[in-house]
C-alpha cells in the first residue's frame, strides 16, 4: 500500500496571510491526525478526524482547523499566519491505535 | 497531567557498544507505549510498540510500571541506527487517543 502523503512538501508564506495543507493517508485508513513540530515545542498534536468528524483536538489557537473528506483525505488551515507558526506540519493516518507518519509540510513564515 | 520525558537530548556511542535511550512517563491509567525513528531525510516512523512485545532492528524496549519507565535498549549499535528517537505514549483523555510525544533523543553512533 502507497504510505501517507502531503502536499505540498514545502510552503513559504507571509504573515497575515492563510494556508492549506492537505494530507491523503494510507488506503483504507479512516482515521487522521496532525501534529506541529518545531525545534522548541517538539511534536504537538493538533486534531484528529474520523469519518469526516473531529473527535479529539489539542491546546491550538482556533486559527488552526481542520477537516476531512468523505474518502478519508483531510486539509488542515491556518489562517492570520503568525512568525511562530513555522514548522513541519505532519500528519498521520491510523489503524489500531498505531499512527503512520507523512513526511509532513514544512511551512515558513516570513 | 500526561507527559513524556527524554532526559537526553544527544546520546553518542561507538560502534558495537550497548545503546540505551531512556523515557519516563507520567498517566494515570495504562499506559500504552511507543518508540518512533526518524532517519535523516526521512519521515518518522514506527520502530516498536510495547504491546507487541517484539524486536526491530535488534532494538527492544520494556515497560516498567513500577518505575514509569520505557527505556530502549541495543546490545550492539550499528551506524545506520544514527537518528532520532521519540518515545511516544497513546492519550486517551475522554477521547479516542492521540500521541504525546517526548523531545526525543539524538543518537550518533561513531564508527
Amino acid at each position: 500500500k502507497a504510505g501517507v502523503t502531503q502536499t505540498p512538501r514545502y510552503l513559504i508564506k507571509t504573515r497575515g496571510q492563510q494556508v492549506t495543507l492537505s494530507c491523503s493517508p494510507i488506503s483504507g485508513h479512516r482515521s487522521v491526525s496532525w501534529y506541529q513540530q518545531t525545534p522548541g515545542q517538539g511534536l504537538q498534536f493538533l486534531f484528529e478526524y474520523f469519518s469526516e468528524t473531529q473527535r479529539n483536538k489539542g491546546n491550538f489557537p482556533g486559527r488552526f482547523s481542520g477537516r476531512q473528506f468523505s474518502n478519508s483525505r483531510s486539509e488542515m488551515n491556518v489562517s492570520t499566519l503568525e512568525l511562530g507558526d513555522s514548522a513541519l506540519y505532519l500528519c498521520a493516518s491510523k489503524v489500531s491505535d498505531t499512527q503512520y507518519f507523512g513526511p509532513g509540510t514544512r511551512l515558513t513564515v516570513l | 497531567a500526561q507527559r513524556v520525558t527524554q532526559p537526553e537530548k544527544l546520546l553518542s556511542v561507538f560502534k558495537g557498544a550497548p545503546v540505551e535511550l531512556k523515557c519516563n512517563y507520567s498517566y494515570s491509567g495504562s499506559p500504552e507505549l511507543f518508540w518512533y525513528v526518524q532517519y535523516s531525510r526521512q519521515r518518522l516512523q514506527l520502530l516498536l510498540r510495547h504491546i507487541s512485545r517484539e524486536s526491530i532492528k535488534g532494538f527492544t524496549a520494556d515497560l516498567n510500571k513500577g518505575e514509569t519507565s520505557f527505556h530502549l535498549k541495543k546490545p550492539f549499535a550499528q551506524e545506520e541506527d544514527s537518528a532520532m528517537y521519540y518515545c511516544a505514549l497513546l492519550n486517551y483523555g475522554g477521547s479516542q487517543g492521540n500521541l504525546i510525544f517526548g523531545k526525543g533523543t539524538k543518537l550518533s553512533v561513531k564508527p
